[in-house]
């Protein structure tokens, strides 16, 4: 079993819709927690990271950390056609860019 | 500022060969990361070099190896392909080596026949 597992998509949702992206892990020793967007044919764009238990939101995006469950959300309200993309959930002991454990990704496509 | 660039950005190569990636970090960004991003296993971390000193290595036989220029620039280096190699190489450049600072290129897709 993978130590981070990422919900497969991919997922369709009309533009406007809030949409929830999921990560469960296994590690107990995680404390940062990330979510990368993938473009097609692009490299991965860090949207939000957060160290431990809580939320955190940038504008229409709010990450959710659940580490008494080893539970992870980014949520997107007000989708637009332009969030389609590939989200990553990565997740790391320390701050060190190299030790994190990425999630295979979740293919999202908001139609207009 | 110019964002991290990688040469080629296709390849296509056969089995056993050897293949050089380059990577070129964001100007003043001194750590470059390495990593492999496939279907079946998604992103992983291949090794990351800081000032020319490998600081980190991922989980990856030897023939993977990279190294790094004074000029920050780094090259990945693969030998004997297999098919298994075939992925999209990522690298990253960061001012120090924490993932929040840390930019993406666009990758090199490798494709092993």
């Amino acid at each position: 079993q993978k130590e981070v597992e990422q919900d497969p998509g991919p997922l369709s949702v009309p533009e406007g819709a809030i949409v929830s992206l999921n990560c469960t892990y296994s590690n107990s020793a995680f404390q940062y927690f990330m979510w990368y967007r993938q473009y097609s044919r692009k490299g991965p764009e860090l949207l939000m990271y957060t160290y431990s238990s809580g939320n955190k939101e940038d504008g229409r995006f709010t990450a959710q950390v659940d580490k008494s469950s080893k539970y992870i959300s980014l949520f997107i309200r007000d989708s637009q056609p332009s969030d389609s993309a590939t989200y990553l959930c990565a997740m790391s002991a320390n701050t060190n860019a190299g030790k994190s454990t990425f999630g295979d990704g979740t293919t999202l496509t908001v139609k207009p | 500022k110019a964002g991290v660039t990688q040469t080629p950005r296709y390849l296509i190569k056969t089995r056993g060969q050897q293949v050089t990636l380059s990577c070129s970090p964001i100007s003043g960004h001194r750590s470059v990361s390495w990593y492999q991003q496939t279907p079946g296993q998604g992103l992983q971390f291949l090794f990351e070099y800081f000032s020319e000193t490998q600081r980190n290595k991922g989980n990856f036989p030897g023939r993977f190896s990279g190294r790094q220029f004074s000029n920050s620039r780094s090259e990945m280096n693969v030998s004997t392909l297999e098919l298994g190699d075939s992925a999209l190489y990522l690298c990253a450049s960061s001012p120090s080596d924490r993932a929040e600072t840390q930019y993406f290129g666009p990758g090199t897709r490798l494709l092993v026949l």
